[in-house]
């Protein structure tokens, strides 16, 4: 089983719809993120959640919103759904600093992918 | 603030030749840096990492890359391509103390028989 799931795969939606992406993952971590990526333009950070009680902004969090509803889920929402937010959507996880040598490194899900119409 | 610039979007080699995959970087503190691959319809792996220690790092399927501070970059390289080497690779470094990371563009690599 993949250790950092992401739920829709792909999803096709029309301007003014909101959307939730889901994200879980078993690896433990307390730490999660959401970037977008676009062609061109590699990946943007959205927002990320250093624990349950902790969540911050990221590089371009207009127009989105997030929950962490347990350490294992992270959830993306588009309030009211845009054409220009069509895009990849990857959630990732990473350990908090100090725990093992691989704190450093951020575990990526499958990615989802949006269209908005 | 911290940045990240991958030199050519595509890169194309033959099969057996060798691979450079160019990335410079901009940090005010001493950087960790990273390499990712992203093969076609999957999430991003890591390659390989530079924290602090030895300047060559190795990492996964043959690639490894040399932190440069001088110049201010971490290239990667593979001595001998292989078609299942095409992808986008991502290089990206870590933005202050709290393991945010900053990407590069990408750069795609073909590889042609």
């Amino acid at each position: 089983d993949a250790d950092v799931t992401q739920t829709p795969r792909n999803r096709i939606t029309k301007t003014g719809k909101r959307i939730m992406l889901e994200c879980s993952q078993t690896k433990g971590h307390d730490r999660m993120y959401w970037y977008r990526q676009d062609p061109g333009l590699g990946l943007q950070l959205i927002y990320y959640s250093f624990d349950v009680k902790d969540i911050n902004k990221g590089e371009i969090s207009d127009g989105y919103s997030v929950s962490r509803q347990a350490q294992a889920k992270f959830s993306l929402s588009l309030e009211s759904a845009i054409p220009n937010q069509t895009a990849l959507y990857f959630c990732a996880t990473s350990d908090s600093p100090g725990v093992g040598q691989g704190s450093d490194t951020q575990y990526f899900g499958p990615g989802t992918r949006l269209t908005v119409l | 603030a911290q940045s990240v610039t991958q030199l050519g979007s595509h890169v194309s080699v033959s099969e057996g030749a060798l691979v450079l995959l160019r990335c410079n970087y901009s940090s005010s503190v001493p950087p960790y840096l990273f390499w990712y691959v992203q093969y076609p319809n999957q999430g991003l792996q890591l390659l390989l990492k530079y924290t602090t220690g030895a300047t060559l790092v190795k990492g996964i399927n043959g690639f490894e890359a040399e932190f440069k501070k001088s110049e201010t970059s971490f290239h990667l390289t593979k001595p001998s391509a292989h078609m299942s080497d095409a992808a986008e690779y991502f290089c990206a470094v870590r933005s202050g103390g709290y393991n945010k990371l900053i990407f590069g563009a990408g750069t795609r690599l073909a590889v042609h028989p």
